[in-house]
């Protein structure tokens, strides 16, 4: 089964709207972490945002903002405000184990290509 | 949180030969992490490089085609060897690392590796 899922393949959105990234996971660990990253076409991968499975309070960043939803095991990431600059491939990761000292490495979802339409 | 720098940035390599990918983190680090990236794909983990041990590779990688050197806390290499077309990806190293208390992962620039 897939640890991480992410159903879209890509995204449209208009400058100055929000968008909503979908990303659900599959653990039976009680202790593990969410990330997401953003990759440009260069080829970096640039660190968003990051949830503990016990923050009980959504993460923010700036303009990034992470919908944790623990039942449903989802962790949506949501973009306020586009911008143009923010076109590039977006993956939701995952970290298990955090205290049973599982591995430690990210597993990743298959990404979300986002453009942002002027 | 760590910095990598990475290197080289990019690569065309002829089929069969070897290329060795360096990292070096501006902080002593207990684990690094090696992805490849084939196009058009998400990231796998390769293998976990701790100092002073011989990698834990995931399944689907042998240490014989990507030898992992881990010399100090601060350094490791990947090498590709007996390239062949399929090996066209990006290799990223990543260490796990923390700013502000909340855990992140810090990549390196990745290294863009054709094979000819």
């Amino acid at each position: 089964a897939q640890k991480i899922t992410q159903t879209q393949p890509g995204m449209f959105v208009q400058e100055k709207e929000a968008v909503t990234l979908d990303c659900t996971y599959d653990t039976s660990d009680q202790s593990y972490g969410l990330f997401w990253y953003k990759q440009p076409s260069s080829g970096e991968m640039i660190f968003l945002i990051y949830q503990g499975s016990y923050d009980e309070q959504n993460a923010t960043e700036g303009r990034y903002s992470l919908n944790f939803q623990k039942a449903r095991k989802s962790a949506n990431l949501v973009i306020s405000a586009s911008q143009l600059g923010d076109s590039a491939m977006y993956f939701c990761a995952m970290r298990e184990g955090w205290y049973s000292g599982g591995r430690r490495a990210l597993t990743f979802g298959s990404g979300t290509r986002l453009q942002v339409q002027p | 949180s760590a910095v990598i720098s990475q290197k080289p940035s990019r690569d065309i390599c002829q089929r069969g030969t070897s290329l060795t990918i360096q990292c070096q983190v501006d902080s002593q680090v207990t684990m690094m992490f090696w992805y490849r990236q084939q196009p058009g794909q998400s990231l796998t983990l390769i293998a976990t490089a701790n100092q002073g041990s011989e990698a834990t590779y995931e399944s689907g990688f042998v240490i014989d085609k990507f030898p992992i050197s881990r010399p100090n806390l601060t350094f490791s290499t990947l090498t590709v060897s007996n390239m062949s077309p399929e090996d066209s990806s990006i290799y990223l190293c990543s260490v796990e690392g923390s700013r502000d208390r909340a855990v992140r992962y810090t990549f390196g620039s990745g290294t863009r590796l054709t094979v000819v």
